[in-house]
C-alpha cells in the first residue's frame, strides 16, 4: 500500500488569495509529479522532479510553482488564485528503479 | 512521442457482464503498461500492471495482456459488479527515468 498523501482533501477560497497544496509521501521516492485533473477526467501533467532541489515544468502549461528542498515533501502554490484554477490536483509519486507511479487521494479547489 | 488511446466512455453495464476496455499505444522500444483505476472522490489505484511483451497482469478479476504484435493492452472483466463503477486509465511508461502517459480515461457505471 502507498503511503502518500494530500491536504487539504477540499479548498474553497477566494480569488486573490495565495494558497499552498501539500503533498508528503513517506516511502523514500525520489521522483514526484502534479497532475490537474480536468471535468472531463484527463490528467495532465504540470509539474515534476527527480530529486531534492530538482523541479520541472510538466506538459501543461500552470501558473504554479514547486518545490523540492526535502525529499518527502513536494507542495504546490498559488500565488493568486483564480477561478480558472479550479480544479482537482493529484500528487504521485515513483521510487528507483520503478515505472508505476502511487498517487495521493486528491485536493479538489474551488476559486470562487 | 508516446501516447495511449483508450475507448471512449461512458461505458455503462449490467452487474454480471463482461467488460472489455480497449487500448492501444505508440511508444518507442519496450513499454511498461498499465492500468489504473479512479473510484469516484479518490486518486488514482494502480489497478494491474505488464512490464514486457506476453505478460499478463490481473488483480481482482481484472486482466489484460501486453501485446506487442497489435501494441495493445485491453482490460478485461469476466463478471463486473456495481462496486466496479469508476474511470478506468491506461497507462505507459519507458522506464523509470521517465515519465507516466496516460490516456483520456473511460467512465464505467455497472447497473444492479
Amino acid at each position: 500500500e502507498a503511503d502518500i498523501y494530500q491536504t487539504p482533501r477540499y479548498l474553497v477560497i477566494g480569488t486573490g488569495k495565495k494558497i499552498t497544496l501539500e503533498c508528503s509521501q513517506t516511502m523514500g521516492h525520489d521522483k514526484m509529479y502534479w497532475y490537474q485533473q480536468d471535468p472531463g477526467m484527463e490528467l495532465h501533467l504540470i509539474h515534476y522532479s527527480y530529486g531534492v532541489n530538482s523541479t520541472e515544468k510538466g506538459d501543461l502549461s500552470s501558473e504554479s510553482t514547486v518545490s523540492r528542498i526535502r525529499t518527502e515533501h513536494f507542495p504546490l502554490t498559488l500565488e493568486s488564485a483564480r477561478p480558472s484554477h479550479t480544479s482537482q490536483y493529484l500528487c504521485a509519486s515513483s521510487g528507483t528503479g520503478r515505472v508505476e507511479a502511487f498517487f495521493g487521494q486528491g485536493t479538489r479547489l474551488t476559486v470562487v | 512521442g508516446d501516447s495511449v488511446t483508450q475507448m471512449e466512455g461512458p461505458v455503462t453495464l449490467s452487474e454480471e457482464a463482461f467488460l472489455t476496455i480497449n487500448c492501444t499505444y505508440t511508444a518507442t522500444g519496450y513499454p511498461s503498461l498499465f492500468w489504473y483505476v479512479q473510484y469516484p472522490g479518490e486518486g488514482l489505484q494502480l489497478l494491474l500492471k505488464a512490464t514486457k511483451a506476453d505478460d499478463k497482469g490481473s488483480n481482482k478479476g481484472f486482466e489484460a495482456t501486453y501485446r506487442k504484435e497489435t501494441t495493445s493492452f485491453h482490460l478485461e472483466k469476466g463478471s463486473v459488479q456495481v462496486s466496479d463503477s469508476a474511470v478506468y486509465f491506461c497507462a505507459l511508461s519507458r522506464g523509470s527515468n521517465y515519465k507516466l502517459t496516460f490516456g483520456k480515461g473511460t467512465l464505467l457505471t455497472v447497473n444492479p
